[in-house]
């Protein structure tokens, strides 16, 4: 079955740097990848999301890369603010298995003002 | 407002004591899932839902059961809990694959269960 890494699994960076998040996945049938961001006591909600036929998308201070020949995918942040310190989660899924979400372990982002 | 919600939000059990966890959505959504976030482990899918009365396993099912009676509900049982079962729970929902095309997860404020 898939399987997700996440790398690092906590990230301090100082406010207005860059801060990047990568994963790697096995099943090269997965073709979906969303990105979520779980403030603390709340649940994760999505904030960006990338599908297999797309290499790079950009919203706003966000963007995510996607290698399919190496079956890593990556979040980018600039322009890091403390608002942006969560945990966040890249997740992988196919169209012929959507209900299986696999997600990766999450990695702990600190804004440091 | 659109939005899951979850009851209890925080629940302290004892070992074997039946327990169930509410989830509910008001956005008509096909496609409803529970998963356990455990520290370095992230979320773990437990059951899902692609519609009424049709559920099926995530990769952690053992122990736990679900149902799908209608659409906007789908409650998380525990027949018997144990300690293992500590953990904090979420629920989702979204429109599914309807049309061939992927769907936001929205989720809940979580639930958080010890079991003693």
């Amino acid at each position: 079955g898939e399987n997700v890494e996440q790398h690092p699994s906590t990230l301090s960076v100082q406010e207005g740097d860059s801060a990047v998040i990568k994963c790697t996945y096995s099943d090269s049938a997965s073709n979906y990848f969303p990105w979520y961001k779980q403030e603390l006591g709340k649940g994760p909600q999505l904030i960006i999301d990338i599908r297999s036929n797309v290499g790079e998308k950009k919203d706003q201070r966000i963007a995510v890369t996607l290698n399919k020949t190496a079956k890593h995918f990556s979040l980018h942040i600039t322009e890091t603010q403390p608002e942006d310190s969560a945990v966040y989660f890249c997740a992988a899924s196919t169209k012929t298995s959507y209900d299986k979400v696999i997600f990766g372990p999450g990695t702990s982002l600190s804004v440091i003002p | 407002e659109a939005q899951v919600t979850q009851n209890p939000r925080y629940l302290i059990t004892v070992t074997g004591k039946k327990l169930t966890v509410t989830c509910s959505q008001n956005m008509n959504h096909e496609y409803m899932s529970w998963y356990r976030q455990d520290p370095g482990l992230g979320l773990r899918q437990i059951y899902y839902s692609m519609n009424v009365e049709v559920t099926d396993k995530g990769d952690v099912p053992e122990g736990y059961k679900v149902s799908r009676k209608e659409k906007r509900n789908f409650p998380l049982i525990l027949e018997s809990p144990s300690p293992n079962q500590t953990s904090l729970y979420f629920c989702a929902s979204s429109f599914g694959t309807s049309g061939g095309s992927y769907n936001e997860q929205f989720f809940g404020p979580g639930t958080r269960l010890t079991v003693l």
